[in-house]
């Protein structure tokens, strides 16, 4: 079964400081990689994703991540944070069989100070 | 376009009691799964739909936890003789594959 790890359970920032969250996961085989965010009191939204083709990606709101299949890693990345920002991140996971559960992360706490 | 609806929004109930959880998917989306957030055990998955099949069930923590969904579109997780631990917030997700759309959640308190 496949497992992920983020290992940043807590993240405090100031405005305009540059962000990486890691992301690893446990699986031999091909994988979707996905970053939710949720803010507080919203449900969960989907950040970016990775399928296949170019590594890095962009998603919304000026944030990208980086797979590095021979690390296992998917990072989630943003140069300049904004108060805005603060919220709760999740690296997410599944098999790319078609449908699939999705396996997550403990989730990081980021805050940013005015 | 609307995203996943679930309700209510907030249920509190008495420990042995049962409750119905709702979730309206995307429409068109074929795929809808449960999934549990909790203090403790982060975000774990419960159930996934195909149609109104479930191939897999894995993650129903017990017996007295069931789920079923009708003309392919709303889902009803049902949990019976509710515990203390029941206590989480219940996410409903519906996908086109291979991207899952979340709901708001139920959030559940057994008291």
């Amino acid at each position: 079964a496949q497992s992920v790890s983020q290992h940043n359970h807590h993240v405090i920032l100031s405005e305009a400081a540059s962000l990486e969250l890691g992301c690893n996961y446990s699986y031999g085989g091909t994988v979707n990689l996905f970053w939710y965010v949720q803010y507080p009191g919203q449900h969960l939204q989907l950040l970016l994703k990775y399928f296949s083709g170019d590594p890095l990606v962009k998603g919304i709101k000026g944030f990208e991540a980086e797979f590095i299949k021979s690390k296992f890693s998917f990072n989630l990345r943003k140069p300049s944070v904004q108060w805005s920002d603060t919220a709760e991140y999740f690296c997410a996971v599944n098999r790319d069989f078609g449908n699939e559960k999705l396996t997550f992360g403990t989730g990081t706490r980021l805050t940013i100070i005015p | 376009g609307a995203g996943v609806s679930q309700s209510p929004s907030n249920k509190v109930t008495e420990k042995g009691k049962d409750v119905e959880l709702r979730c309206d998917p995307i429409s068109g989306h074929t795929a809808l799964y449960w999934y549990r957030q909790s203090l403790g055990q982060g975000l774990e998955f419960l159930i996934y739909f195909q149609g109104n099949s479930a191939p897999d069930k894995s993650g129903l923590p017990s017996d007295r936890f069931s789920a079923e969904r009708t003309g392919g579109s709303v889902s009803t997780l049902t949990i019976q003789r509710t515990q203390q631990e029941d206590s989480a917030v219940y996410l409903c997700a519906s996908s086109p594959s291979p991207t899952q759309y979340f709901g708001p959640g139920t959030r559940l308190l057994v008291l």
